[in-house]
């Protein structure tokens, strides 16, 4: 069965303290990932699309890459309002994605 | 922002009783998707459909229905509404399926329903 999961669950960022979010996925086939951030009481919103091994994307401080079992979210010097939970998703070819449980992120001023 | 607007945002139903969630898109995309979101299972595919009048079934469908009578309305319905239903609905929308850069999901605001 295909899964994907996310780790850590909860991460606690001192606002500039770089960091990384985990994506693993274990899937027969994979067309693309996605990464989403979600704000409490909102849908998520779409970040970024990453389609093979080796490609990186780049948003404000968000920084996503990809190897062939996971992809990373890196976060440079964050602010208090990146804090969210961040999603990723597989299309594994399948009829839908496969979305990971997040991991919400907290940052401190 | 991509155009999606879900109604009502907040329903409180009793058991038994029908209820009818509806996604509204501007973007004239031709997928649309319904998911409900519950804690420690995430996003959980209900129905999708492909064009106006096609629809199929996701990981999570018993119990839901589903319509698409125009492009830019896709109805979800609870025939029956139990407990187990209590979730946060979300609807999504993208250009296309299987092709790089038409495959991304664009998500409404979600609906919040309790049944009690």
């Amino acid at each position: 069965e295909d899964q994907v999961t996310q780790s850590p669950e909860a991460l606690r960022l001192q606002e500039g303290e770089s960091s990384s979010l985990n994506c693993s996925y274990t899937v027969s086939g994979l067309r693309g990932l996605f990464w989403y951030r979600q704000d409490p009481g909102k849908g998520p919103e779409f970040l970024f699309t990453l389609y093979s091994a080796g490609e990186e994307k780049e948003k404000e401080r968000l920084k996503a890459t990809l190897t062939k079992k996971e992809s990373f979210l890196h976060i440079t010097a964050p602010k208090p309002e990146d804090s969210a939970t961040y999603l990723c998703a597989v299309d594994n070819y399948g009829q839908n994605f496969v979305f990971g449980p997040g991991t919400r992120l907290s940052v401190l001023p | 922002d991509a155009g999606i607007t879900q109604s009502p945002r907040h329903k409180v139903t009793e058991t038994g009783t029908p209820v009818t969630l509806r996604c509204h898109q501007t973007e004239n995309h031709r997928y649309m998707y319904w998911y409900r979101q519950d804690p420690g299972h995430g996003l959980r595919l209900i129905h999708y459909s492909y064009g106006v009048k096609d629809t199929d079934k996701g990981e999570v469908s018993d119990g839901y229905s589903v319509s698409r009578s125009k492009t830019e309305d896709f109805l979800l319905t609870l025939e029956s509404a139990t407990s187990s239903q209590t979730s946060v609905y979300f609807c999504a929308i993208s250009e296309g399926r299987g092709l790089e850069g038409y495959n991304e999901q664009f998500f409404g605001p979600g609906t919040r329903l309790t049944v009690l």
